[in-house]
């Protein structure tokens, strides 16, 4: 079963305009939630993990225990956010292993 | 430069041919991870290594072994038993206080 559903392969939005990239998962215990980004020809690295509850290049992210939600957002999109981007998923007793969604391409015009 | 090095770049595996994805850390970082990266699949786990000479399956370990001799490196082996090698590996390393993976530029194998 898929651990980790970021339902849209691909997202496009204009420059200034929000944003929100989508990211569902399934556990019943207490996880840890990840959004890692992959901007082209660089390497996969950490956005923003939920537990640190911070706010990385204009993006948040609040885990929604009750929706099983951990969406990414950012009030005005720039054009150098524009990368693949992925949400994770740690589950308590994994040994700190990491459940990728399939990602999401996110584009933005200017 | 610190981090986490993976060498080649690019490899190409000929039929029958057993080939061997470097992976450097020197990030003092315990554990350590291997990745596939297909397009629209995301990434998945092959094996991972919690600390030196112990190293468990991840989801498709099939046709994969590695090896975890010092704390530096974690070599996969791409074997002949995998059909559909063709693809984008991703190491990375966790240290232990937070649990956070960094990871490598990856290398891209390609089966002539």
């Amino acid at each position: 079963a898929q651990r980790v559903t970021q339902p849209e392969k691909l997202l496009s939005v204009f420059k200034g305009a929000p944003v929100e990239l989508k990211c569902n998962y399934s556990y019943s215990g207490s996880p840890e939630l990840f959004w890692y980004v992959q901007y082209s020809r660089q390497r996969l690295q950490l956005l923003l993990r939920h537990i640190s509850r911070e706010s990385i290049k204009g993006f948040t992210a609040d885990l929604n225990k009750g929706e099983t939600s951990f969406h990414l957002k950012k009030p005005f999109a720039q054009e150098e956010d524009s990368a693949m981007y992925y949400c994770a998923l740690s589950e308590e007793g994994s040994n700190y292993k990491l459940t990728f969604g399939k990602g999401t391409l996110l584009t933005v015009n200017p | 430069d610190g981090g986490i090095t993976q060498s080649p770049k690019y490899l190409f595996r000929k039929e029958g041919q057993n080939v061997t994805l470097s992976c450097e850390q020197n990030l003092n970082h315990d554990a350590m991870y291997w990745y596939r990266q297909d397009p629209g699949q995301g990434l998945r786990l092959i094996y991972y290594s919690q600390i030196v000479n112990d190293f468990q399956k991840g989801d498709i370990a099939e046709g994969y072994s590695v090896s975890r001799e010092k704390k530096e490196s974690f070599p996969l082996t791409v074997t002949s038993a995998q059909k559909n090698p063709t693809a984008f590996y991703l190491c990375a390393s966790r240290g232990a206080a937070k649990n956070i993976q960094y990871f490598g530029a990856g290398t891209r194998l390609s089966v002539l």
